[in-house]
């Protein structure tokens, strides 16, 4: 079974802090996302990798940043954290070169920026 | 036209009773719809999937219905059980938009009372 870990399951923060969000996949997936999840919006797409060093704009980028340095590991970064981002962030992988290959979350990271 | 539409926000049945949601996308590029369940305090993970060269699938207790013409599709739940308590998201891709990602719908909360 595939397994991905996001490191912390609740975070608080406070405003202006620089934030780190880590998730790991065991399944040695090319594919990573990172989406956030609000009560009455659903899953909205923050950035996504298609490989190492590689990382693609998603719907909603706009303060946050990501690294993918090593295949298995994917972070998000808040550069300078606001009340607005506070959120339940979930982590997803999946294996490349199938065609739409099903999402693996982890249990996601409820944040809270005070 | 990138948008998935779901409804409805909640939906609270009996058991054994036949909860049903529904979705409805604009984009025709899309051709790939799947259905992912979340309990609370887990990742979404994926339940059933359909192409739209087929009207319905059916996985055990969990039918997708397709409507190409009308662009809808719907999620139904034969015999539910309080274990199917969580929330349902359908989705939707294809390579006409957001580089081939899924695009989730709003959410669906289920609770199916005893």
């Amino acid at each position: 079974d595939v397994k991905v870990t996001q490191s912390s399951r609740y975070l608080v923060k406070r405003t202006g802090e620089k934030v780190f969000l880590e998730c790991v996949q065991d399944m040695d997936h090319e594919n990573m996302f990172w989406y956030r999840q609000d009560p009455g919006l659903g899953l909205r797409l923050i950035y996504f990798s298609y490989d190492v060093k590689m990382k693609e704009k998603g719907d909603i980028p706009e303060g946050y940043s990501v690294s993918r340095e090593k295949k298995e590991r994917f972070s998000l970064i808040l550069e300078s954290a606001s009340t607005n981002q506070t959120s339940m962030y979930l982590c997803a992988s999946r294996m490349a070169g199938q065609q739409n290959s099903p999402l693996h979350f982890g249990n996601g990271t409820r944040l809270t920026v005070t | 036209q990138q948008q998935v539409k779901q409804s409805p926000q909640s939906l609270i049945v009996q058991k054994g009773g036949i909860p049903i949601i529904n979705c409805a996308y604009e984009n025709t590029a899309f051709d790939y719809f799947p259905w992912y369940q979340q309990f609370p305090g887990k990742g979404p993970a994926l339940l059933i999937a359909i192409r739209p060269d087929v009207s319905e699938k059916k996985e055990g207790r969990f039918t997708i219905s397709f409507n190409k013409s009308a662009k809808q599709f719907s999620l139904h739940i034969m015999d539910s059980q309080p274990g199917d308590s969580a929330t349902y998201f359908c989705a939707a891709a294809g390579y006409g938009g957001s580089q081939g990602n899924l695009i989730f719908g709003k959410g669906t909360k289920l609770s199916v009372k005893p």
